[in-house]
Order: C-alpha cells, then sequence, then structure tokens
C-alpha cells in the first residue's frame, strides 16, 4: 500500500464552526506532514509531526491545530477560521523526516476547504 | 539559503509537439530536486527526482530530467505531448528536510 488517504474530499464550514481534516497511511512512515496550497500557487508548509511529535510548525495561527494520535493518523482540527482559509490541504508522509533531503514525500488528494 | 524558479507560468504545445518546462535552482549544498504534476483537484505526485546518482533521470509518462549543475538547471522534458499531459508542473529542491516549490507552469495541449 502506497497511498496517502485523505478524508473529506470537500469540506464546507463556516466561521463559527469546529471540523477536522484526517490524514492516514500505512507505510509505515514515521514523518507527517500539513500543506496548504491556495489556487494557483504551491504547496505551502504548516506543519511537520516526525515519531508522533510536532517538530515543525511554520507560524501557523492557532486555529490551526494539529494531532497526530498514532503513526498512521495525522489530524487537523479547523476552528474560528477566515473565508481567505479556504484552499486545498494536502497532507504528505515520508519514511523519516530528513535534515538533508534524501525522503521522498507521497502526498494525498487532499481536502478542498470552504469556509463562508 | 534554496530556492526554486519556473520559468514560464503558461507553457502551451500542440499535441505531438516537444514538452519543455524550465527549472533553476539555488542551494549551498548538492541539491535533491524533484518534479511533481498536479492534475485538476487533485494532489501531487512524484514525477521523477535528482538524487545524484545520475544527471539524466527518466520518470514516469516518459517524461525526463537534466541535472546540470554548471547551469543550476533542472529542465523537465517529453519528446511528445499528450492531451493527458496538461496539468500543473511544480519543481521542488530539498536539502534540508522542507520541500521548497516553485511557483508552478501550467502545461496546455493544444489539439
Amino acid at each position: 500500500d502506497t497511498e496517502v488517504t485523505q478524508t473529506p474530499k470537500h469540506l464546507v464550514m463556516g466561521m463559527t464552526n469546529k471540523k477536522s481534516l484526517k490524514c492516514e497511511q500505512h507505510m509505515g512512515h514515521r514523518a507527517m506532514y500539513w500543506y496548504k496550497q491556495k489556487a494557483k500557487k504551491p504547496p505551502e508548509l504548516m506543519f511537520v509531526y516526525s515519531y508522533e511529535k510536532l517538530s515543525i510548525n511554520e507560524s501557523v495561527p492557532s486555529r490551526f491545530s494539529p494531532e497526530c494520535p498514532n503513526s498512521s493518523l495525522l489530524n487537523l482540527h479547523l476552528h474560528a477560521l477566515q473565508p481567505e482559509d479556504s484552499a486545498l490541504y494536502l497532507c504528505a508522509s515520508s519514511q523519516v523526516r530528513s535534515t538533508r533531503g534524501d525522503k521522498l514525500q507521497f502526498f494525498g488528494p487532499g481536502t478542498r476547504l470552504t469556509v463562508l | 539559503a534554496q530556492s526554486v524558479t519556473q520559468l514560464g507560468s503558461h507553457v502551451s504545445v500542440s499535441e505531438g509537439a516537444l514538452v519543455l518546462l524550465r527549472c533553476n535552482y539555488s542551494s549551498s549544498v548538492p541539491p535533491y530536486l524533484f518534479w511533481y504534476v498536479q492534475y485538476p483537484n487533485q494532489g501531487l505526485q512524484l514525477l521523477l527526482k535528482y538524487t545524484s546518482a545520475a544527471t539524466l533521470v527518466k520518470g514516469i509518462n516518459g517524461f525526463e530530467a537534466e541535472f546540470k549543475k554548471s547551469e543550476t538547471s533542472f529542465h523537465l522534458t517529453k519528446p511528445s505531448a499528450h492531451m493527458s499531459d496538461a496539468a500543473e508542473y511544480f519543481c521542488a529542491v530539498d536539502n534540508t528536510g522542507k520541500l521548497i516549490f516553485g511557483q508552478g507552469t501550467t502545461l496546455q495541449v493544444k489539439p
């Protein structure tokens, strides 16, 4: 199994709602990533988990709260989002987190989030 | 610091024509370089990667890229474009464990 899955595929939420995005992989990878991608732009790194511990937080607003309950699962909890947070949220995983760039990241299909 | 520049935000070719998507990188150490493709409303799929084993890298779907250190380039080519190649293409560099993407190039294939 060389797949990263993400649910839901689409999500529409109001600014007062609380929702969660889910990402799952069964490749035995111990590094997992959240990216945000606005239309016609490249993905931007948000968070990195290494061995279920938060390794990198790219100064993301606290209305985004990541969680890694086990080595296969990665969640992104959303609360009090703004319309400008509407984007494609991509999850990725790699064998381990490397500081040299030699570990390939596998991407999921993404969740298309719309904040009204 | 590492960075990637993709020359041309939009490239249009005829079906059967050569595809050339340009990527230049900046890196203080030997880089790991990648080309990803993104079809509409989908995630990123790896086309190919350069990891210093060979300067000419062959990827999926007939794509290949050549690493030229003297030109700090990693251009993506395909001899004959197919309609199904129409997508967004991202070049990326990584030598710190963080993927840095270029701004992307939209490839349009005309019949």
